[in-house]
Formats: structure tokens, sequence, C-alpha cells
């Protein structure tokens, strides 16, 4: 079975500055999917991120970007220039590759906080 | 744009009540999923569907049920409402079309069981 580990439940960045979400991941699949979703204040919960394990080249999605590190299983998010609107809570996910209806596993999440 | 719809975003039941949840997605999805989220357990599968009136059992399905007639449409059942399900539950869907398997949420339901 997967799991997924987000060890911080929350975390605060000031607006304009940078800030990495943490998340590291067990599972003896070799090819896989990793994702980051958002969910705002009660709003819906959206995808921010994704990346295919057979890919080196970490994803990016504009200010979004991640730092997949395979052999050590972990799987972080950075959020650059920060903005007001980032704040929400961030889960992690892991789907593996065995066709469209895999399912997915998530983290426990952790709620960031953006300072005006 | 996507859209999932769940029926109530609040409800209050009382024990041993009989409790639907309603989703519908306008996009065609032939996915469709149910989870549960309670702070500090992050978001657990209840059930799963892949296809009108098939199901597959989540990770916890125990005091659950599901329907799909339709392939829009994917009910939640609680049979006999307990205390311990007092949740947000939250509906999913997603398309074959997406191997990668991004998943379209709906804005929730938060049920109180008192």
């Amino acid at each position: 079975a997967q799991t997924v580990t987000q060890s911080q439940p929350e975390m605060s960045v000031q607006e304009a500055e940078t800030v990495t979400l943490s998340c590291t991941y067990d599972t003896s699949e070799s090819n896989y999917y990793l994702f980051w979703y958002k969910q705002p204040p009660s709003r819906q919960m959206i995808l921010v991120i994704r990346q295919e394990a057979y890919k080196q080249q970490n994803a990016t999605e504009n200010r979004f970007s991640v730092n997949f590190q395979k052999a050590a299983k972990s799987f972080s998010l950075k959020i650059s220039d920060s903005q007001l609107g980032d704040t929400a809570m961030y889960f992690c996910a892991f789907m593996k590759h065995t066709g469209a209806n895999s399912k997915l596993t998530f983290g426990k999440g952790i709620t960031l906080s953006v300072r005006p | 744009d996507v859209k999932v719809t769940q029926s109530s975003r609040y409800l209050v039941k009382r024990t041993g009540e009989k409790v639907f949840l309603e989703c519908v997605q306008d996009m065609d999805h032939e996915n469709m999923f149910w989870y549960r989220q309670d702070p500090g357990l992050g978001l657990r599968l209840i059930y799963f569907s892949y296809d009108v009136k098939m199901k597959e059992k989540g990770d916890i399905p125990e005091g659950y049920s599901v329907s799909r007639e339709k392939k829009e449409r994917f009910s939640l059942i609680l049979e006999s409402a307990s205390t311990n399900q007092t949740s947000m539950y939250l509906c999913a869907s997603s398309t074959l079309l997406d191997s990668a398997g991004e998943l379209f949420f709906g804005e929730g339901s938060r049920l109180t069981v008192l």
C-alpha cells in the first residue's frame, strides 16, 4: 500500500516571499504520478501541479514548482512570490500508473497562511 | 468548466437517521468518488465508481453505501447515521480521457450528526 506523509501541519509566509511545502511518500511502484492540490477556505479543491515519476524534469506551473527526488521519495512544492490568495490547505497525493481507473492517496494536508 | 455539485453544503441529522448525500457532475466523467475529510487525517476514500451501477470500496467503507444509477450522479448513503460520521464529505469526478487522474471536486457537504 502507498502512504503519503506531510509532516508539517501548518506554515506561514510573508507576502511576496517563497515557501516550500514538504511531502514524502512510500511505494514499491516504479511508475506513478504525484500531485499537489489546493483547498482555499470554503472553496473547492483544485489541482495545482502534477509530476509523472518517469520524467526527470521537475514540473512547473507559473509560480508553483516541485522538487521531485525519486530516490528519496520526496516531492516538495515551492511557491514563489507568495500571494494572499495562496492561503489554503495543500494536499500532496499519489497515484499508481496503472491506467485511468487508479485512485489517489492523499496526505494529511498542510495549512498555509500568507501574511500581508 | 467542469462542475461538480453537491446537493447540500450543511446538514444536521440525528443519530440513527438515514442520510443521503447527492453529487452531480456535468462533464460526462466516467469516474466518481466520495471522500471524507477530517482534521489531521486528510482525505480518505469511502467509495468510488468507474461506471454506471458499478462501485468499489475505498479505504473506509464501513457504515456507508453508494448508488450510481446514472452516469452523472453518485449518491452516498449513511444507512444509520452515527456521531462518528460527523465530517466533511467531498465528491469528485475524473475522466478516462485523462490517464493522469486529475480530480474535479465539489464544494463539500458538512454533516453534523447529533
